[in-house]
């Protein structure tokens, strides 16, 4: 089992590009998760999805897409990359199940820069 | 979501035992503690969850006092490698999958 994946490794965009962040896992986990985390600083949730077809909002989604067509991959979308978007990202996934929250496994995070 | 409240840092020489704190006032009846550890440049790493009383594994204790106001985990012996960010998250699944998310956590520095 490769886990959960994560492509790219590093990223330089420019102001105003766009690009998705890759997410795969193949444990054929419902939920899966994107955070991010800036230097020094916790992780906060962007978004998140209980299953193929319904994703929702975490705490701070503006400026990200998500879809999930698949129970394997979950990408992330920066629609208008601007330099506060600039951080690492964490892709997650966890069986969904049981009464309290069930191990998430992350993936190895990508490293993007806006300049 | 109940809020957590952890320590922003701690330090601790290697060998001893290192009990980390987390403050949740407003814990709901069917949330459950779970404690994640980060190491540098890598994703959070599951360690140990409970609902009450104490839990034990291969890597760290929790204890809940009966309140369950709060928690602390206990590193037993650390070591270097034990030089990590840890995060303590409070929730649980209720009939709909809730979000879960991470506060700031405490950077635990090991000392030799």
């Amino acid at each position: 089992n490769a886990g959960v994946t994560q492509t790219p490794k590093f990223q330089v965009l420019k102001t105003g590009q766009s690009m998705t962040l890759q997410c795969a896992q193949d444990m054929n986990h419902e939920y899966m998760s994107w955070y991010r985390q800036d230097p020094g600083m916790g992780l906060r949730l962007i978004h998140y999805s209980v299953g193929a077809g319904i994703t929702d909002q975490g705490e701070v989604p503006n400026g990200y897409n998500v879809s999930r067509s698949t129970t394997e991959d979950f990408p992330l979308r920066l629609l208008s990359a601007a330099p506060s978007q600039t951080s690492v990202y964490f892709c997650a996934s966890s069986s969904i199940g049981g009464r309290a929250y069930n191990e998430q496994f992350f993936g190895p995070g990508t490293r993007l820069t806006v300049l | 979501l109940a809020k957590t409240t952890q320590p922003i840092s701690m330090d601790s020489y290697e060998g001893q035992e290192v009990n980390i704190t987390c403050s949740h006032n407003n814990i709901a009846t069917n949330d459950y503690i779970t404690w994640y550890q980060q190491f540098p440049s890598q994703g959070p790493r599951f360690i140990i969850q409970g609902y009450k009383t104490k839990v034990t594994n291969e890597v760290a204790s929790l204890f809940i006092p009966a309140d369950r106001k709060s928690s602390t985990l206990s590193l037993p012996r650390v070591s270097l490698s034990d030089t990590a960010v840890y995060y303590c998250l409070v929730g649980g699944d209720s009939g709909g999958y809730q979000k879960v998310t991470f506060g700031t956590g405490t950077k635990l520095q090991v000392i030799p």
